[in-house]
């Protein structure tokens, strides 16, 4: 397998303009999840799907963000509009649900600059 | 609530001596699985090592090591014989049963080698 696929790798977007991260998860993995990572708050869950359903939300920071799993194989993060705070690494990573010795397996992540 | 701490934000260790990295955390569930992944400057997060909650031995694989004491709640990562390359960020992570299956993350821990 080639594991989680992140694109793009990078993109620089303007201030305002819409963003869609897409992810494809490892064959096979019911567990996916979308983080965010900034020097200033670390590596922050923003949600997670189990079974392409979504479970927890609550760490999305607002309504500019929305996450969609259509299928077991494919899942988007946009931000709509985008702004200058919003520039970080996001990383997509998926997992066996209920399989406890199963680690994230992440993918290389969006390094996305809002300017 | 699940929470996962890591006091060092910064660390050094000479090349070729060992270095422990801690972990504290904390859960009320029984059955829970921690997990240690490595990101090197180049971004991508790299997992190292498991130990499950019901595990009677300390997890092994290769230099790394977990010392875990279920007691104290720690589960602390141990390199042995440092390497120039092990220089990274090291983050602690735990997986909870009856938290929907999410990953629980530290603030990390970077570790420098010094030749």
């Amino acid at each position: 397998d080639a594991g989680v696929i992140q694109s793009p790798r990078h993109e620089v977007t303007e201030m305002g303009q819409e963003v869609t991260l897409r992810c494809k998860p490892i064959s096979g993995h019911n567990s996916l999840f979308w983080y965010r990572q900034t020097m200033m708050r670390g590596l922050e869950l923003l949600i997670y799907f189990n079974n392409n359903v979504p479970i927890d939300d609550s760490g999305m920071p607002e309504d500019r963000f929305s996450a969609k799993m259509p299928n077991a194989s494919f899942s988007t993060l946009k931000i709509q509009p985008s702004e200058p705070r919003d520039s970080a690494v996001y990383f997509c990573a998926s997992s066996l649900l209920w399989v406890w010795n199963t680690e994230a397996f992440f993918g290389q992540g969006t390094r996305l600059t809002v300017v | 609530a699940q929470k996962i701490t890591q006091t060092q934000p910064g660390m050094f260790v000479q090349e070729k001596e060992a270095v422990t990295l801690d972990c504290t955390y904390d859960t009320s569930d029984p059955s829970y699985g921690l997990f240690w992944y490595k990101q090197p400057s180049s971004g991508e997060m790299i997992f190292l090592i498991y130990q499950g909650s019901y595990d009677q031995q300390n997890a092994t694989e290769g230099r790394y090591s977990l010392n875990f004491q279920k007691a104290r709640k720690s589960a602390n990562l141990v390199i042995s014989a440092s390497q120039l390359g092990d220089s990274a960020m090291y983050f602690c992570a735990m997986r909870v049963s009856n938290t929907g299956n999410q990953f629980y993350f530290g603030t990390g821990t970077s570790l420098t080698v010094i030749p």
